[in-house]
């Protein structure tokens, strides 16, 4: 079974600094990672993914995320947060055959001016 | 191009009512999953389905269930409505099925259940 966990459920930044969100995740094979991100009242937008390949991957808005097999890790980066980066960020990881993808619970990023 | 589509957009129903929920993909995509996302519970898996079969299957009662059409467009309901199945209903579309595929969610639909 597949699983994802993001242990913070609120991160605040001050806008300008450098943000991470964090998300560890468990899969049998070699996991399909992504990072989505959800404004109020809006579906999921993607920002980035991993599948194979460099382990720092670049995304949009800026964002990128980098992966640590040894830690199983995959944590959303910025190096300059944005008062508009402010909303709610899922990890998830995708089955290598299946569709189904599994969610961690979401982190609330909250960047002050 | 367009994005996904969810209709309705808000919905009120009352116990033991049925509801059907609708999700146009975006074109050319032939994958269609749905979530159901609760303050609680986070976001939960429903099914997934392509070129008109269901591939997977989350744990929900047997009173969800879903189908595709032959232009992917999908439906799901939900019968014997209960208070928690209040949530915001989400439908994503993909390309394919493979793990790498990216998934494009719509707005969702939001369940009330009084």
């Amino acid at each position: 079974a597949q699983s994802v966990a993001q242990p913070e459920d609120q991160v605040n930044v001050a806008e300008g600094n450098p943000l991470t969100v964090k998300c560890t995740y468990s899969v049998s094979g070699n996991p399909y990672l992504f990072w989505y991100v959800q404004y109020p009242n809006r579906g999921l937008q993607f920002l980035l993914k991993y599948i194979t390949g460099d382990n720092l991957v670049k995304g949009s808005y800026g964002f990128e995320a980098e992966f640590n097999k040894s830690q199983t890790s995959f944590h959303l980066k910025k190096p300059s947060a944005l008062v508009s980066d402010s909303a709610l960020y899922f990890c998830a990881v995708r089955d290598t055959n299946a569709g189904k993808s599994t969610f961690g619970d979401g982190t609330t990023l909250t960047v002050k001016p | 191009k367009a994005g996904v589509t969810q209709t309705p957009r808000y919905l009120i129903k009352t116990r033991g009512q049925q509801v059907t929920l609708s999700c146009s993909p975006i074109s050319g995509h032939r994958s269609v999953s749905w979530y159901q996302q609760t303050p609680g519970q986070g976001l939960q898996f429903l099914f997934e389905y392509f070129s008109e079969t269901q591939r997977n299957k989350g744990n929900f009662p047997g009173r969800f269930s879903g189908r595709q059409f032959s232009n992917s467009r999908s439906e799901m309901n939900v019968s014997t409505l209960e208070l928690g199945d209040s949530a915001l209903y989400l439908c994503a579309s993909s390309l394919g099925t493979g793990g790498f595929d990216i998934q494009y969610f719509g707005a969702g639909t939001r369940l009330s259940v009084l």
